[in-house]
C-alpha cells in the first residue's frame, strides 16, 4: 500500500536556487494538496488541486508553483528559494469525507 | 470561515493517567472534525473523525473524542496514557459536504512521563 509518496525526503538549497518536490498518490483521489509545517504554526496550506488541470492557491502560496497534469501527480515547485522557505513540506490527498492521507514529508533547508 | 483552537501547546501526563487534549472550533455550517497524530519525523495519520454520525467517536490506539455542538468542542481523550502515545496531535475542521480544505489547529505536543 503505497498511499502518498513524496520525494526527496531531505534537500538543502542555496538562496535563489529552484527545485521541485514530487508527490504521487495511488488512491485515485481527485483532491491533492501541499502543506508546510513550521514550529508552533501547525500546517498551512500552500496550494491545492481538485482534479487534473485544476489548481488553486491556499493560505501561503507566494514563491511556489504547482501543476496537475494527471490524477496521480502533484509536484510543488520552488521558483527561487529563500531562507523563509526552510520548512517541512507535506503532500496529502483527500477522500470524499475530508480525511487526508499524508506523505512522510520533505525537509527543506535553504541557506 | 472555519477555525480551530487547541488549548495548550504542550501537555504532560504520567504513564497510566488520563489524557485530555482540548480542541474548540468555529464553523458557519455543520463541521466534519478530525484528530491527527504525528510521530517524530513522520507524516500525519488519522486518529479519528466525526462526520455527523455518532457524537462519541472511537479511534485507533484507545483514543476517543466527543463532539459537543453546544460547546463547539471536540476534545480528545484516552483513559490511560502509554509511553508510545508521546507525539504531536492536531485537530482539524472542514465544513461538511464541502470540497474546502481542512483547517488545522497549531498542535499539542504530548509528553508521557514514566
Amino acid at each position: 500500500n503505497a498511499g502518498v509518496t513524496q520525494t526527496p525526503k531531505f534537500q538543502v538549497l542555496k538562496t535563489g536556487q529552484s527545485m521541485t518536490l514530487q508527490c504521487a498518490q495511488d488512491m485515485n483521489h481527485e483532491y491533492m494538496s501541499w502543506y508546510r509545517q513550521d514550529p508552533g504554526m501547525g500546517l498551512r496550506l500552500i496550494h491545492y488541486s481538485v482534479g487534473a488541470g485544476i489548481t488553486d492557491q491556499g493560505e501561503v502560496p507566494n514563491g511556489y508553483n504547482v501543476s496537475r497534469s494527471t490524477t496521480e501527480d502533484f509536484p510543488l515547485r520552488l521558483l527561487s528559494a529563500a531562507p523563509s522557505q526552510t520548512s517541512v513540506y507535506f503532500c496529502a490527498s483527500r477522500e470524499n469525507t475530508g480525511e487526508l492521507f499524508f506523505g512522510e514529508g520533505s525537509r527543506l533547508t535553504v541557506l | 470561515a472555519q477555525s480551530v483552537t487547541q488549548l495548550g501547546s504542550h501537555v504532560s501526563v504520567s504513564e497510566g493517567a488520563l489524557v485530555l487534549l482540548r480542541c474548540n472550533y468555529s464553523s458557519s455550517v455543520p463541521p466534519y472534525l478530525f484528530w491527527y497524530v504525528q510521530y517524530p519525523n513522520q507524516g500525519l495519520q488519522l486518529l479519528l473523525k466525526y462526520t455527523s454520525a455518532a457524537t462519541l467517536v472511537k479511534g485507533i490506539n484507545g483514543f476517543e473524542a466527543e463532539f459537543k455542538k453546544s460547546e463547539t468542542s471536540f476534545h480528545l481523550t484516552k483513559p490511560s496514557a502509554h509511553m508510545s502515545d508521546a507525539a504531536e496531535y492536531f485537530c482539524a475542521v472542514t465544513p461538511s459536504g464541502s470540497a474546502r480544505q481542512l483547517t488545522f489547529g497549531s498542535g499539542t505536543q504530548l509528553t508521557v512521563l514514566p
